[in-house]
């Protein structure tokens, strides 16, 4: 299983909105809404943002919010603050009963 | 409060085997399925295998297959990864995971660096 594909990095300044792709195939992001995403701050457990594709569990700022289309999700932060600075990671469930993380995605707030 | 806590770091000669603990509590540990995941310095998230509440189930990444075990103690509340045949690019802080019930990742422990040298 190939890892999903993410952008190495991407940047924004505070206050505007940022969006992160994760791109996989009709065997993980197309085949289920069961993507996730994870923020991961240096030398920290990475933390649930976004479960589902579209759903924030409680206690995570509705700046952040996903979504798909076809083989692609995406994670976009408006608004952004310099506390968004982190590396950010998608995960897919697939039609292996497996899961599959992208590469990581570091966001540099400007 | 959910709470994952985890064994100590370990350091492993190439070969051997190591064997992270991860308990839990601040929920029905039974109804849970539990991953691993692990991190190499520097890189990225690998998701390597998990177990079904009951115990009587895994699926493991095809890269780990047959090197590494995940087994649960229903009531001790408590999670094990054993990596087998170890090498140096196994050096990784591994974490277990809580699936909550979406197929996601909602809570993990505080990671347990595994270092692998000669």
């Amino acid at each position: 299983q190939s890892a999903l594909t993410q952008p190495a990095s991407v940047s924004g300044s505070p206050g505007q909105s940022i969006t992160i792709s994760c791109t996989g195939t009709s065997n993980d992001v197309g085949a289920y809404n069961y993507v996730s995403w994870y923020q991961q701050h240096p030398g920290e457990a990475p933390q649930l943002m976004i479960f589902d594709v579209t759903s924030r569990p409680s206690g995570v700022s509705d700046r952040f919010s996903g979504s798909k289309s076809g083989n692609t999700a995406s994670l976009t932060i408006s608004g952004l603050q310099a506390e968004d600075e982190a590396d950010y990671y998608c995960t897919s469930y697939t039609t292996t009963t497996t899961w599959v993380f992208g590469g990581g995605t570091k966001l540099t707030v400007l | 409060q959910v709470q994952l806590v985890q064994s100590g770091a370990e350091v492993q000669k190439p070969g051997a085997s190591v064997k992270v603990s991860c308990k839990a509590s601040g929920y029905t540990f039974s109804t849970f399925y539990m991953h691993w995941v692990r991190q190499a310095p520097g890189q990225g998230l690998e998701w390597m295998g998990r177990i079904n509440p009951t115990g009587d189930a895994t699926d493991y990444a095809q890269k780990f297959q047959g090197r590494v075990t995940v087994t649960r103690d229903t009531p001790a509340s408590t999670v094990y990864m054993e990596l087998r045949s170890l090498r140096s690019e196994d050096t990784a802080v591994y974490y277990c995971v809580r699936d909550g019930h979406h197929w996601n990742f909602d809570y993990w422990g505080q990671g347990t660096l595994v270092t692998v040298s000669s």
